[in-house]
């Protein structure tokens, strides 16, 4: 049973414009969620967090959004950029564990 | 040498060979994992060292034997693989501390193929 699902494999947006990637969860002991981002013969690189006692943070280009109550998280790029281009993992975890849980990964492709 | 490296990058063993994947970290950290990515499956967690502790093995068939002899270094030991173990191999590391999760770092992975 996967615990952290992300149900669009992949997303094409035109740069310039708002990509957002998708993220459930099911197991609500999960307290800290991450998104990282892969590019191709490299791993994945932190992007950014949140705890789940927010529900917004932002860095630059890059907001997550939590929604507890719905058991979903967003990550919203704007503005896109081809650069931005990668495989989108969203993890989740229990405080105290060591347990990340990732979900499958999204394709962004920001065209040009 | 920054960050998480893993040697070697590439790797074909054959279902009768030994081999080793080695990773290290020079962020300082005292805890690293090893991943596992298959093919269209979410990164599944191998084994996690703490302090140089073994704290998680995730139900890994024992032809997988991690070794960590401190901090800043990490094996994965490989001997009679079967071919479904063919993936990319992925080792990470966090500061493990009493505040709460910390971020995980990784390192490039070693794609494996077994034959």
């Amino acid at each position: 049973d996967q615990q952290v699902k992300q149900n669009s494999p992949s997303l094409s947006v035109q740069e310039g414009r708002i990509s957002i990637l998708n993220c459930d969860y099911t197991n609500s002991m999960f307290d800290y969620f991450l998104w990282y981002k892969k590019y191709p013969a490299e791993g994945p690189t932190f992007l950014i967090s949140i705890s789940s006692i927010k529900d917004k943070n932002e860095d630059g280009r890059f907001t997550v959004f939590l929604n507890k109550s719905a058991k979903h998280l967003s990550l919203h790029i704007v503005p896109s950029q081809p650069g931005d281009s990668a495989v989108y993992f969203c993890a989740a975890t229990d405080s105290g564990t060591y347990k990340y849980i990732f979900g499958t990964g999204t394709r962004l492709k920001v065209l040009a | 040498e920054t960050g998480v490296t893993q040697t070697p990058r590439h790797l074909v063993m054959g279902m009768t060979n030994k081999k080793s994947l080695k990773c290290e970290q020079h962020l300082g950290h005292n805890a690293m994992y090893w991943y596992k990515q298959s093919a269209k499956k979410p990164l599944e967690l191998m084994f996690v060292y703490s302090l140089e502790e073994r704290v998680e093995n995730n139900s890994v068939p024992s032809r997988f034997s991690p070794e960590c002899p401190n901090s800043s270094h990490l094996f994965l030991h490989l001997h009679t693989l079967q071919p479904e173990d063919s993936a990319l191999y992925l080792c990470a590391s966090s500061h493990s501390g009493a505040g709460g999760p910390e971020t995980q770092y990784f390192g490039p992975g070693t794609r494996l193929l077994v034959l």
